[in-house]
């Protein structure tokens, strides 16, 4: 069964700590994203990349950064956790054209205590 | 430019009774099409989507949707809902025209509640 595999459900972390959210595919994906997810918000684009080594910022890059160095490894990074951070984080992947829709992990529920 | 609306933010519905989700789009060339669901505490699953052809397209758990050009929509439907549909559901489009961006707009969910 093809996924996508984030590396933690629930993650609770400091103010100030370095964050690292893990995200896994196995469909030999092209392009990998890293959603936000709030109420009332919806889906807020931080980063993608549609290649090893290759990122693009989003809507909400503030505050985060992204390594790709395997394709099928996309890790989101928070520099320096803040409490406005506390959200819901998704990863998905898909074909380069997207054409066959985007595969969802089952996100991790970030708490910046 | 790209965008996907959601007008309801819930939509409520008796368990048996039909249901339809709405959702609205705008797009510069042609739209790729997608309806995606989220239950509690989980990623989002993929339910279908309309890239061409038939304007009536059948996905997952007994779900349609039917593609209105003219209307430029993409409302999900079911003929008769279950309690287990409760749950948060979105709309994405992406534009063919996208500048060689494979990237979905997603709208921002609608919750449907099924009463028993």
């Amino acid at each position: 069964d093809v996924k996508v595999t984030q590396s933690s459900r629930y993650l609770v972390k400091r103010t100030g700590e370095k964050v690292f959210l893990e995200c896994v595919q196995d469909m030999d994906h092209e392009n990998m994203f890293w959603y936000r997810q709030d109420p009332g918000l919806g889906l807020r684009l931080i980063y993608f990349s549609y290649d090893v080594k290759m990122k693009e910022k989003g809507d909400i890059p503030e505050g985060y950064s992204v390594s790709r160095e395997k394709k099928e490894r996309f890790s989101l990074i928070l520099e320096s956790a803040s409490t406005n951070q506390t959200s819901m984080y998704l990863c998905a992947s898909s074909k380069l054209t997207g054409n066959y829709g985007y595969t969802f992990g089952s996100g991790t529920r970030l708490t910046v205590v | 430019a790209q965008s996907v609306a959601q007008p309801e933010d819930q939509v409520n519905v008796a368990e048996g009774n039909p249901l339809t989700v709405k959702c609205t789009y705008s797009v510069s060339g042609n739209p790729y099409l997608f309806w995606y669901v989220q239950y509690p505490n989980r990623g989002l699953q993929f339910l279908l989507k309309y890239i061409t052809g038939d304007n009536l397209v059948k996905g997952s758990y007994g779900f349609e949707a039917e593609f209105n050009k003219s209307q430029t929509s993409f409302h999900l439907k079911k003929p008769s809902a279950l309690v287990s549909d409760s749950a948060l559901y979105f709309c994405a489009v992406r534009d063919t025209y996208s500048g060689g961006s494979y990237i979905p707009t997603f709208g921002r969910g609608t919750s449907l509640i099924v009463h028993p």
